[in-house]
């Protein structure tokens, strides 16, 4: 069965560039969340979107953007990277919003 | 907002035996409960959910246990074996939007 693809696996920046990550949700899974992990922390939740539109926010900061795109895949746009964003990032998919999550296999975000 | 308590943080037990980890939500509007089980450096995988009109929930060796007037819920693994270490986060939320994750359990089964 199809899962969720995240893109790229591993990511290195230096501090203050910017990234994008990718997610590409199961077929005709229509909602998307977006986690942080930082190392030996549970996941945080940062934003999610709903058929396209941003359905909540959680603790994302001011320099992270996202958006859902009408093939429903999604990006996470993170500027003027900082030590403190170097985590896991997964993206999780849903066939609606009230519906169970599947992960995808994360993002190795590290900044030097 | 909703605040997931997760005990205990390590838990060490020989293979055969039951492990139970618990934990407790804040917000009584939480319905959905789904324990994740995340290797390292890997994704969290889902491994059993339960729904607030439901009170106990079986597959196999894991059972998940859910008192909503308490406000908590157990994940229960019988004849734990070596594959089932890992770190395992449980999880609430208002039908099954966002997961407030709690802080994890990481269960060592020695053989």
């Amino acid at each position: 069965a199809a899962g969720v693809i995240q893109s790229p696996r591993h990511l290195i920046k230096e501090k203050r560039e910017t990234a994008t990550l990718k997610c590409y949700p199961i077929p005709r899974h229509d909602t998307v969340y977006w986690y942080q992990q930082g190392p030996g922390q549970d996941p945080q939740f940062l934003i999610s979107f709903y058929e396209k539109m941003q359905s909540d926010k959680g603790s994302i900061p001011d320099r992270f953007s996202a958006q859902q795109f009408s093939d429903y895949h999604s990006e996470l746009n993170m500027s003027s990277l900082e030590l403190g964003d170097s985590a896991l990032y997964f993206c999780a998919s849903s066939p609606s919003a009230a519906d169970t999550q599947y992960f995808g296999p994360g993002t190795r975000l590290t900044v030097l | 907002g909703e605040n997931v308590e997760q005990h205990p943080s390590t838990l060490s037990v020989q293979e055969g035996d039951s492990a139970v980890i618990k934990c407790t939500y804040s917000d009584s509007a939480s319905n959905y409960f789904p324990w994740y089980k995340q290797e390292l450096g890997k994704r969290p995988q889902l491994i059993i959910d339960i729904r607030s009109n439901v009170g106990e929930k079986k597959d196999q060796r894991i059972a998940v246990t859910l008192n909503k007037t308490a406000k908590h819920f157990s994940l229960h693994i019988t004849e734990t074996q070596p594959e089932d270490s890992a770190v395992y986060f449980c999880a609430a939320s208002y039908n099954t939007d966002k997961l407030i994750f709690g802080t994890g359990t990481r269960l060592q089964v020695f053989p």
